[in-house]
């Protein structure tokens, strides 16, 4: 079964502090691995998107990595601020010209001042 | 501005009584899709479309119809909804994938339904 889970569930740090953020997944085939950021009644906002073949992605301090060999990824931020307060939100898509999307549950992210 | 549009924002029904949400997007995108989110679940998908009057189910589409009858507009409609289709629903779009290069998904909103 096509799955995307994600850890920590939520987390609390202090502003300026860095993070990190775990995704595993058991897609198959696997096509590119998406991170998503969530502000809280508003839609998912686009990160990074990486195929099997990258194995980092940078977006300002947000940088995403992957193993697809053990179909692992995370999502490091650094220097915290309060607006990156949010849930982030793993997603895999299956199969190349497919357009199915397996989304993650979600790491709920709290910056505190 | 480029948006993905999705109304209402909120809407209360009652079971049984029909309801249209909208979604439009002024990109382009050839791909739109509807998914619904609960809480402890990650989004799922509904329906998809990859082009006008080209539609397919996704992973929970029972209850639930769509149409594509302009390549801007994509509405989820409920014939007869039921308390358990309360949820927030997401309209997303997207251009088609080529040659190797993926392209972003940009969500609408949402729109929190509450069937009573």
């Amino acid at each position: 079964k096509n799955q995307v889970e994600q850890s920590p569930q939520s987390l609390i740090i202090l502003e300026g502090k860095n993070c990190t953020l775990q995704c595993n997944y058991t897609v198959s085939p696997f096509s590119n691995l998406r991170w998503y950021k969530q502000d809280t009644g508003r839609g998912p906002v686009s990160l990074t998107i990486m195929t099997f073949s990258e194995n980092t992605k940078s977006n300002g301090r947000y940088t995403a990595t992957l193993d697809a060999d053990t179909k692992q990824s995370s999502l490091h931020i650094t220097a915290s601020q309060l607006s990156d307060s949010a849930s982030y939100i793993c997603v895999v898509s299956a199969g190349p010209g497919t357009y199915k999307y397996i989304f993650g549950t979600g790491t709920r992210l709290k910056v505190l001042a | 501005e480029a948006q993905v549009t999705q109304n209402p924002r909120y809407l209360i029904t009652v079971t049984g009584k029909k309801l249209t949400v909208t979604c439009s997007q002024n990109m382009n995108h050839e791909y739109m899709s509807w998914y619904r989110q609960d809480p402890g679940l990650g989004l799922r998908q509904i329906y998809y479309s990859m082009n006008v009057e080209v539609t397919d189910k996704g992973d929970v589409p029972e209850g639930y119809k769509v149409s594509r009858k302009e390549k801007r507009n994509f509405p989820l409609i409920l014939e007869s909804p039921s308390p358990n289709q309360t949820s927030l629903y997401f309209c997303a779009s997207s251009l088609i994938s080529r040659g190797g290069r993926y392209e972003k998904l940009f969500f609408g909103s949402g729109t929190q339904l509450s069937v009573l």
